[in-house]
């Protein structure tokens, strides 16, 4: 059965700081997917990111950026700089199959991340 | 671009009632997924449709049925409302091998 664990459930920072917000998973599937979602206060699911099973490699998208390793499960994401409107709730989620991700997502319980001016 | 409509916005209903929540997916995609997410919860996944037929099944309760039309939109209807059901009900229809969330529908039981 597929898992998502994000163990931190409040992360709470000052402006200009580094945050590291951690997600492990599991699934038997050798073909799945991995993603992060941004839950602002308003309610809306804000994608973020897609990852396939068999890209590894590490990307960045301007403060953001995402480090996926197979090997202890785990797909970290990292705001560099924090600014006040990154303050939300973020899910990671996983889905397994080989259709590119469109199976139903599985969601971790999400982490609350706070930044203070 | 269009994004993935759903309606009504906002519902309030009391228990016991009925409540039927729209999706309309972006056009020309053929998949449709419904989640909902309780008050300070992670989404699940509560069904599926492909070219109008169940694709999957989650958590859904038998109070609640869907279905998917000819033209591609979904309905989510629940029955006997109970004040547990007040969440946030958001649709999602896939293209280019990605899910695209709506806005949701915040449902409120009193």
């Amino acid at each position: 059965a597929q898992k998502v664990t994000q163990a931190q459930t409040e992360i709470s920072v000052v402006e200009k700081e580094d945050v590291t917000l951690d997600c492990v998973y599991e699934t038997r599937d050798t073909t799945y997917y991995l993603f992060w979602y941004k839950q602002p206060p308003s309610g809306e699911l804000v994608f973020l990111i897609r990852r396939n099973s068999f890209d590894e490699q590490n990307e960045i998208s301007g403060r953001y950026s995402w480090n996926f390793q197979k090997s202890t499960s785990s797909f970290n994401f990292t705001i560099t700089a924090s600014q006040v409107v990154d303050s939300a709730v973020y899910f990671c989620a996983l889905s397994e199959g080989d259709q590119g991700g469109s199976e139903k997502l599985v969601f971790g319980k999400g982490t609350k991340l706070t930044v203070n001016p | 671009a269009a994004g993935v409509i759903q309606s009504p916005r906002h519902l309030i209903k009391e228990k016991r009632e009925t409540a039927t929540l729209k999706c309309y997916p972006i056009p020309r995609h053929d998949t449709v997924y419904w989640y909902q997410q309780g008050p300070g919860q992670d989404p699940q996944f509560l069904i599926s449709f492909y070219e109008k037929m169940q694709s999957d099944k989650g958590s859904i309760p038998d109070r609640f049925s869907a279905q998917q039309f000819s033209d591609y939109h979904s309905e989510l209807n629940m029955s006997s409302l109970e004040l547990g059901d007040s969440a946030l009900y958001f649709c999602a229809s896939r293209g280019d091998n990605e899910q695209y969330f709506g806005p949701g529908t915040r449902l409120t039981v009193t």
